[in-house]
């Protein structure tokens, strides 16, 4: 079965300092792994996907991710953040080879930036 | 890429009312969802809205409570039927093609519903 753990409900950093949101996921085989973010009213938007390729995803707006299959990993990370960053932010894992449709959904971290 | 839209983007009911979602995407789309998100809570997926036939609903959900329509590959509704307090979250439209990025979704703005 699959799930997704966001081990923070709440991040807060400085403006200009680094963001790591971390993500743990289980899976029965190679899942594939999302980043979403949601910005107050407004719609989840796609930030970056790993699918099986490089383990190092990069995404929009500077956001990176690791995949680590031994730690069961895919922690998000920015080296600079930015005001506009301060949003909602979902870890989201699916598995293809059960051919479900579903999304598991993380329950979200809350990143606030600090001028 | 989809761009989905919905409407109304917020309402305020009463309880015993029921309220009609639409779901428009920008092309044409393999697998529409509808998905709930409750105060403070991640996403739960209600069902899976499937062209010219029945929803797939996931468990805890009904379709005497949440009836969908998906009468062509852009368009779909969710009816929130006799509606409670409980029932006040935001609902989400997704859509998604099967092939290479058959797990890249995208989501609409979502429908903030209040029911008092």
């Amino acid at each position: 079965a699959q799930s997704v753990t966001q081990l923070d409900s709440h991040v807060s950093v400085s403006e200009g300092t680094p963001v790591l949101l971390r993500c743990n996921y289980s899976s029965s085989y190679s899942p594939s792994l999302f980043w979403y973010v949601q910005h107050p009213n407004k719609g989840l938007q796609l930030l970056l996907k790993y699918t099986s390729a490089a383990t190092l995803v990069k995404g929009i707006n500077g956001f990176e991710a690791e995949f680590k299959k031994s730690e069961t990993s895919f922690h998000l990370t920015k080296p600079s953040a930015h005001m506009s960053d301060a949003a909602e932010y979902f870890c989201v894992v699916s598995d293809p080879q059960t051919g479900a449709n579903n999304l598991f959904f993380g329950t979200g971290t809350r990143l606030t930036v600090i001028p | 890429s989809a761009v989905i839209s919905q409407k109304p983007s917020r309402d305020i009911c009463q309880r015993g009312t029921s309220l009609t979602i639409q779901c428009q995407v920008d092309s044409q789309v393999t697998m529409m969802f509808w998905y709930r998100q409750q105060p403070g809570q991640s996403l739960t997926l209600i069902a899976t809205a499937n062209q010219g036939s029945e929803a797939t609903y996931e468990s805890g959900f009904v379709i005497d409570k949440f009836p969908i329509s998906r009468p062509n590959l852009t368009f779909s509704t969710l009816t929130v039927s006799n509606m409670s307090p409980e029932d006040s979250s935001i609902y989400l439209c997704s859509a998604r093609n099967q092939g290479v990025s058959s797990y890249e979704q995208y989501f609409g703005p979502g429908t903030r519903l209040t029911v008092t």
